[in-house]
């Protein structure tokens, strides 16, 4: 299958400091790119879903001035969890899909710790 | 409502001991269904897609087929390492502009 890309794996931060993630389709391109958070033992939680060159489209609750999407390249997404708090600390992963009625791949999800 | 839901919660087998999960859909305009495995502190893993009722697809020793509401996912002699949370998601709309997971069935194969 092809190969989504997540970096980094883990990481652990200050409160009120922002963390940016990265996500990058590896061997095609991305025209969408869906990002998730998943507390323990539950699913995926959608927060947001990006397409190249235009403005995310976030999940009702999801706060877009602290989660900040950027799609700038059919291969790369980020998310930047801005002024991060103890709360934000979860496991984010980002998904990305060719087209509109591929099926979405994964990256190997980030472990974010905020203290 | 749309909505995706999974059942059971959570499955036990022992090695061997063949079972299927069931994944049951209520929406409209579906383009597709895809089942992913997720184990612990990973990203989940793609294994199949479903585009029409009627379809079945196999990879060792799971196989997925697909109804116009519910899809199962096979799972026939399990091992050890088939152990996962097995995760169903609904592509839908006009558009492919929803993509909805379902909540998942943890599967524990005892040896």
């Amino acid at each position: 299958g092809a190969v989504v890309s997540q970096h980094p794996s883990r990481v652990i931060c200050k409160s009120g400091t922002s963390v940016k993630i990265e996500c990058r389709s590896l061997d095609f391109q991305a025209t969408t790119m869906f990002w998730y958070r998943q507390f323990p033992k539950q699913s995926l939680m959608l927060m947001a879903t990006s397409n190249e060159g235009s403005k995310a489209t976030y999940e009702q609750g999801v706060e877009k001035d602290k989660f900040l999407i950027n799609h700038a390249s059919l291969t790369l997404s980020t998310l930047t969890v801005t002024s991060a708090h103890p709360e934000d600390s979860s496991f984010y992963i980002c998904s990305a899909r060719e087209d509109r009625d591929a099926e979405a791949f994964f990256g190997q999800g980030t472990r974010l710790t905020v203290v | 409502e749309d909505q995706v839901t999974q059942s059971p919660e959570a499955l036990r087998l022992q090695e061997g001991e063949s079972s299927s999960l069931n994944c049951s859909y209520t929406v409209s305009g579906l383009r597709g269904l895809f089942w992913y495995r997720q184990d612990p502190g990973k990203g989940p893993e793609f294994l199949f897609t479903l585009y029409s009722a009627g379809e079945e697809k196999e990879k060792e020793r799971l196989k997925a087929t697909l109804t116009k509401k519910e899809s199962f996912l096979h799972i026939t002699a399990p091992k050890p390492e088939d152990s996962a949370t097995y995760l169903c998601a609904v592509l839908y709309g006009g558009y492919g502009q929803n993509f909805v997971f379902g909540p998942g069935t943890r599967l524990s194969v005892l040896p």
